[in-house]
Order: structure tokens, then C-alpha cells, then sequence
């Protein structure tokens, strides 16, 4: 089947800490892979994607790499800021190309809580 | 125009009550979906919609009704909830075609805020 395992929270790092947080994923089909940030009292902002093996994303200085060989999409940031804490999902989108009735579903990891202390 | 838009952002609602949310986005998006999402879990898939046409229910009670009036709007008819139905609500929308489905993820509204009381 299709899911997500994101690493447990909640995290706390110091100011210009590197941050990593582990993504891996179980997938059939067509595999994209995502990374979302929600801040409090707000819906979801897509932070980057990659779409086939290899890629990398990047974004705001975040980069993940899609590891199809680990099954993995790790989030990293070299130095991590205060206006960084918020919640970080990891996604799977699996797309079924046949049949104009099918949509796209995104499976979600449980979340991982960051706080940046300065 | 990236945006998905959700009204209201905060509904409180009697349980007797009728009410809906709404959702519009203009990317000329072909897939959209509800979400609900308790407080510090991920969203949950509810619905989704794909050329205007519900292609996944995941079970959710009858309780909560969508509709897709057009390629653009989709509504969330609640009638008769439970105060376990308070949550965040999340709309989001996605491209469908082959040749742009694998270039973006689903932008997400902000949200409403529904509390049952």
C-alpha cells in the first residue's frame, strides 16, 4: 500500500542548529514526494517537492533529495531560525493514470513539531 | 493566481444547524479535496473530487455533504454534526493532466475553523 513514516516530534534546536528530519515512504504507482509547512492557525504551504528518483528539492534554504533506492525523502536545513517553527509534513502523492474518474490522493506523515530557541 | 480560498475562516455551529464552507481556487485545477484536521494530527483525506465529479469518499458520515458546482468552487454541506466534528477544515486543488501532474503538489487554502457546539 501507500503510506508515509515521518520521525516523531516534537523538536526543539537552538538558533543556526542543523535540523534533519526523517521521511520514508512505501508507494505503488507513480510516487511524488513532498514537504509541507503549517504555521499556527494556518492551512498547509507546499516547502518543495521532487517528483522522480535523484531529484532534489529546495527551498527557503530546506532541501530533501527523493532516495528511491531507501525509500526516503529527508528534509535538512543547514541553520535553522527562529521564524522556522512550525509543524513539517511529509507527503506522498501516488497518481493512477488511467480513468478520467480517479483523482490524485497525498498520503500525509503524523506531523513533526519544530521550535527554534534563540 | 496560486491561491486557494476558503470561506468562512471561523464557523460556530449548533448542532441543529445548516451551514456550509466553501472553497474556490482559479489555477484551472481539475482535482480538489476536503481535509479535516484535528489539532496536532496530519490531515485527513475526506473527498475528492476530480472533473467535477466525487471519485473518493473515505467513509466520511452522511452528515457532511460536497458538491462541486463547477471546476472552480466546491461547497461542504453540514447539517446535524457532532461536537467531535470540530476541527480545522482544509480545502486544497491539484492538477490532474499527465503532463502537469507531476509538477506541483496540491496548494492548500487556510482553512475554516469549525467549531460544534
Amino acid at each position: 500500500g501507500n503510506s508515509v513514516t515521518q520521525m516523531e516530534g516534537p523538536v526543539t534546536l537552538s538558533e543556526e542548529a542543523f535540523l534533519t528530519i526523517n521521511c520514508t515512504y512505501t508507494a505503488t504507482g507513480y510516487p511524488s514526494l513532498f514537504w509541507y509547512v503549517q504555521y499556527p492557525g494556518e492551512g498547509l504551504q507546499l516547502l518543495l517537492k521532487a517528483t522522480k528518483a535523484d531529484d532534489k528539492g529546495s527551498n527557503k534554504g530546506f532541501e530533501a533529495t527523493y532516495r528511491k533506492e531507501t525509500t526516503s525523502f529527508h528534509l535538512e536545513k543547514g541553520s535553522v531560525q527562529v521564524s522556522d517553527s512550525a509543524v513539517y509534513f511529509c507527503a506522498l502523492r501516488v497518481s493512477f493514470m488511467e480513468g478520467l474518474d480517479t483523482g490524485n490522493q497525498f498520503y500525509f506523515g503524523t506531523g513533526t513539531s519544530l521550535t527554534v530557541i534563540p | 493566481d496560486t491561491e486557494v480560498t476558503q470561506t468562512p475562516k471561523h464557523l460556530v455551529m449548533g448542532m441543529t444547524n445548516k451551514k456550509s464552507l466553501k472553497c474556490e481556487q482559479h489555477m484551472g485545477h481539475r482535482a480538489m479535496y476536503w481535509y479535516k484536521q484535528k489539532a496536532k494530527k496530519p490531515p485527513e483525506l475526506m473527498f475528492v473530487y476530480s472533473y467535477e465529479k466525487l471519485s473518493i469518499n473515505e467513509s466520511v458520515p452522511s452528515r457532511f455533504s460536497p458538491e462541486c458546482p463547477n471546476s472552480s468552487l466546491l461547497n461542504l454541506h453540514l447539517h446535524a454534526l457532532q461536537p467531535e466534528d470540530s476541527a480545522l477544515y482544509l480545502c486544497a486543488s491539484s492538477p490532474l493532466l499527465p503532463r502537469d501532474s507531476r509538477l506541483s503538489g496540491a496548494f492548500f487554502g487556510q482553512g475554516t475553523r469549525l467549531t460544534v457546539v
